[in-house]
């Protein structure tokens, strides 16, 4: 089955530097993966779609990277900030279609101090 | 505006007993999904719906019975709760394939289930 590992359970940085996260899987590679933020108390929120085909994919102060070949996705947030405190969770389709195949890691817990 | 809403958002129950989940989205979408996130965070799929047809059913205990009664609506009944049920359990829905963002998934905020 299906492993998704995200590096830590929590990572503490400087307010401004960058926090990076770290989703690796193994067995088969998926048609494409997501991120996702869950602040406490309330459900995930999507953020960002990269596919099997895509390097990398922006969003404003975001970035993911996928690399099929090391199995692994990096999810960058730049010049962070306290309100980017939360749990960030990476998700995993295998194959076409709908959500139906969608696997989630078990999160990392980002806190932006001050 | 509510894009998935579900209630109850606190149901705290004694062992044995049967309780249900509503859960319905506005978002004109044709997958409804019911996820359980546990003590640990987990966020593991139980069952989905796609046009009122189970397509997913997860090895979730024959307790649990999702039920459809039409594609904005997908409501969770539990018979004989136990101890181990005690989680948070989130309703999604998304778009099925061929959508430009096929997939990405829309939650609820959540329904903390207590058994005592």
């Amino acid at each position: 089955s299906q492993k998704i590992e995200q590096n830590s359970e929590a990572l503490n940085i400087q307010e401004g530097k960058t926090a990076t996260l770290t989703c690796n899987y193994t067995n088969y590679s998926p048609a494409y993966l997501q991120w996702y933020r869950q602040d406490p108390g309330r459900g995930p929120v999507f953020l960002l779609l990269i596919r099997e085909n895509e390097k990398e994919k922006r969003k404003e102060r975001l970035k993911v990277t996928f690399d099929t070949t090391l199995k692994q996705s990096l999810f960058h947030i730049t010049a962070s900030q306290p309100a980017d405190s939360a749990t960030y969770l990476c998700a995993l389709r295998r194959g076409r279609g709908g959500a139906n195949n969608l696997f989630f890691g078990t999160g990392t817990r980002l806190t932006v101090i001050p | 505006d509510t894009a998935v809403s579900q209630t109850p958002k606190y149901l705290v129950t004694q062992m044995g007993n049967d309780k249900s989940i509503k859960c319905e989205q506005n978002l004109g979408h044709d997958t409804m999904y019911w996820y359980k996130q546990d003590s640990k965070k987990f966020l593991k799929i139980m069952f989905s719906y796609n046009n009122k047809e189970l397509i997913i059913n997860e090895t979730v205990p024959n307790r649990f019975s999702p039920k459809s009664p039409d594609k904005a609506h997908l409501n969770l009944h539990i018979n004989s709760l136990e101890l181990g049920d005690s989680a948070v359990y989130f309703c999604a829905s998304s778009l099925s394939s061929g959508r430009a963002v096929a997939g990405e998934l829309f939650f609820g905020e959540g329904s903390r289930l207590t058994v005592l």
